[in-house]
């Protein structure tokens, strides 16, 4: 098992360009979770889906738009980038959100925005 | 909402002493505790969690103390050797409820010296 998969690895961006970050995993899990993580500011989150076919905000969802395309894919779309988020970002899944269990989390993806 | 507050931010100890890590939290509903370690460059990982029914658990070196009353939960490193050092997260979630987001604190960067 490939666990939590997260594509590309790297990224540099202009402030105003769009891309999307992708996630998949292959345990089957319900719950996919998508954090940023800055210097000093810990792991915020930014959007989650609870189960196949529900996304909601988590605490810092501006800028951000997210879309789970099946129960193994959750991908993070940043529609016009600035220079604020740049970030380390990463997905992370679990069995259950409301479960109490251990979310694994990718490798992450380190963005630049100039 | 919660909200987890972590201390120190940053931790020195010698190889072989002890590490502990304190957390508070304001959601009194909260029920899960777990604790994250993050080496340099890679994913976050699960070391150890505890639910609110029990007051301690240990796995090897590390354990985790939870004091309801005050709201605190601590990590203990015992024996402490070079390859613990990274970042600690802790985090506090309410399971089998509506709430069931990790809210993390803003961690602590634990550097062992040989």
């Amino acid at each position: 098992n490939a666990g939590v998969t997260q594509t590309p690895k790297f990224q540099v961006l202009k402030t105003g360009q769009s891309m999307t970050l992708q996630c998949a995993q292959d345990m089957n899990h319900n719950s996919m979770y998508w954090y940023r993580q800055d210097p000093g500011m810990g792991l915020r989150l930014i959007y989650y889906s609870a189960s196949e076919g529900t996304t909601d905000k988590g605490e810092v969802p501006n800028g951000y738009n997210v879309s789970r395309l099946n129960k193994r894919e959750f991908s993070l779309r940043l529609e016009s980038a600035a220079p604020s988020q740049t970030s380390v970002y990463f997905c992370a899944s679990t069995t259950g959100r409301t479960l109490g269990r251990e979310q694994f989390f990718g490798p992450g993806t380190r963005l630049t925005v100039l | 909402g919660e909200n987890v507050e972590q201390h120190p931010s940053t931790l020195s100890v010698q190889e072989g002493d002890s590490a502990v890590i304190k957390c508070t939290y304001s959601d009194s509903a909260s029920n899960y505790f777990p604790w994250y370690k993050q080496e340099l460059g890679k994913r976050p990982q699960l070391i150890i969690d505890i639910r609110s029914n029990v007051g301690e658990k240990k796995d090897q070196r590390i354990a985790v103390t939870l004091n309801k009353t005050a709201k605190q939960f601590s990590l203990h490193i015992t024996e402490t050797q070079p390859e613990d050092s990274a970042v600690y997260f802790c985090a506090a979630s309410t399971y089998g409820g509506s709430q069931g987001n990790l809210i993390f604190g803003k961690g602590t960067k634990l550097s062992v010296k040989p």
